[in-house]
């Protein structure tokens, strides 16, 4: 079955710095990956979506890349604020439009001042 | 953005009793829903695609007579957690993936999630 491995429970940094947050798939070749943003006792918020044939894709602060080769999507948010504090979550598509995701248990963020 | 609620956002019931949580898409239809559920540090779980017009789908390991789906209209589907147990204390969220006309896209926005804790 597939798996999603996000490999940091947490990262604390420093505001201004860049969060580099690591998801790991196995057995499976997802035809696109998605990163969602969760604060506490709020359901997730959907930041960027990157399809197999994309290597990177950026908004506003946010840059995600996709390598399928090595199964792995990083997702960088530069200049980080202390507002950009939250569990960011990796979810896979398992094929087409309007399908369930599979996610990741998530990384916590702490940027602090 | 399309938005989708959740209610209640907080219920507090005795062992053995129903409850009903309600998903509602406010600005857009959804012909699918889903249904996930996620515990402390955990990740979410998906428990069922709740479909309109016809039975809800469940995830392997989720009791569809535990937990009922009915997906009323293109705006609504409600999960009834039926004699609920302390084990079925988790926060639940449900989700639909946005749509534009007949167009589907891949993202998914998702309600606000129910607290349930069951004494």
């Amino acid at each position: 079955s597939q798996k999603i491995e996000q490999n940091s429970e947490a990262l604390n940094i420093q505001e201004g710095k860049t969060a580099t947050l690591t998801c790991n798939y196995t057995n499976y070749s997802p035809a696109y990956l998605q990163w969602y943003r969760q604060d506490p006792g709020r359901g997730p918020v959907f930041l960027l979506l990157i399809r197999e044939n994309e290597k990177e894709k950026r908004k506003e602060r946010l840059k995600v890349t996709f390598d399928t080769t090595l199964k792995q999507s990083l997702f960088h948010i530069t200049a980080s604020q202390p507002a950009d504090s939250a569990t960011y979550l990796c979810a896979l598509d398992t094929n087409q439009a309007g399908t369930a995701l599979i996610f990741g248990k998530g990384t916590t963020l702490s940027v602090s001042s | 953005g399309a938005v989708v609620s959740q209610h209640p956002s907080r219920v507090i019931c005795k062992s053995g009793t129903s409850v009903k949580i309600e998903c509602r898409s406010l600005d857009f239809q959804a012909t699918t829903m889903f249904w996930y559920r996620q515990f402390p540090k955990q990740s979410l779980m998906l428990m069922a695609t709740s479909n309109e017009g016809s039975k809800a789908t469940y995830e392997q390991g989720v009791e569809k007579d535990k937990f009922l789906i009915n997906h009323a209209s293109l705006t609504l589907s409600t999960l009834t957690v039926t004699s609920a147990h302390p084990e079925d204390s988790s926060f639940y969220i449900c989700s639909a993936p946005r749509t534009s006309g007949i167009r589907s896209y891949n993202e998914q926005f998702f309600g606000p999630g129910t607290r349930l804790t069951v004494l």
